[in-house]
């Protein structure tokens, strides 16, 4: 199992840029989870999936943030502009949910920096 | 909010010394989860207790769970020096069908060899 792969792991840009943030789930989960970590905030969930279907995006943080699950095996997170509070690690995770609860399973996070 | 809170915010033992962290949250629960995360990779899942449980243990982790003062606390045993980290928990509920998961801000944790 080759858990949750995020990409790129590393993002450096410059404001107004556009950046776009990948996620591959594990295989067979149905959930997907955005979430944003910074000294200041801690972790804040930005949106989650089920079954490919945008659940609650009340913590997307502005217009400029959207995210999108075409299929079961891909997210995007992207910020169009890009400013310099959008600085953050960005991690994406997974879950199955099926009747019970179940972890989240975490990637390693995409370290962004806008300049 | 019903995001849950950590305490301490750091705390630095020694080697061998038991280690607890606290959590408070503010609304109901179905279940309360601890995370762990090493510096610079995302979170692993350690232990899940539901909200009819008082307890949970899971090999040197001890996780206790009090629904009425809406708190819980985790106690590591024997720590070692790889179990510097922070820790995190989190509260859960079912909506449409999906899990939201909201964190609290974690405890650093360091482990003194």
């Amino acid at each position: 199992d080759a858990g949750v792969i995020q990409s790129p792991r590393h993002e450096v840009t410059e404001m107004g840029q556009e950046v776009t943030l990948r996620c591959k789930p594990i295989s067979g989960h149905n959930s997907l989870f955005w979430y944003r970590q910074t000294m200041m905030r801690g972790l804040e969930l930005l949106i989650y999936f089920n079954n490919n279907v945008p659940i609650d995006d009340s913590g997307m943080p502005e217009d400029r943030f959207s995210a999108k699950m075409p299929n079961a095996s891909f997210s995007t997170l992207k910020i169009q502009p890009s400013e310099p509070r959008d600085s953050a690690v960005y991690f994406c995770a997974s879950s199955l949910v099926a009747g019970d609860y179940s972890p989240l399973h975490f990637g390693n996070g995409t370290r962004l920096t806008v300049t | 909010s019903q995001q849950g809170e950590e305490d301490p915010q750091a705390l630095s033992i020694q080697e061998g010394e038991n280690a607890t962290m606290n959590c408070s949250y503010k609304t109901s629960i179905n279940n309360l989860q601890w995370y762990r995360q090493n510096s610079g990779r995302g979170l692993v899942h350690l232990i899940l207790i539901r909200s009819n449980e008082r307890e949970k243990h899971s090999g040197r982790l001890r996780v206790t769970l009090d629904t009425s003062k809406k708190s819980s606390s985790l106690l590591i045993t024997a720590s070692r020096a790889a179990d510097t980290a922070s820790y995190f928990c989190a509260t859960d509920a079912i909506i449409q069908g999906a899990q939201k998961l909201v964190f609290g801000q974690g405890t650093r944790l360091t482990i003194n060899p």
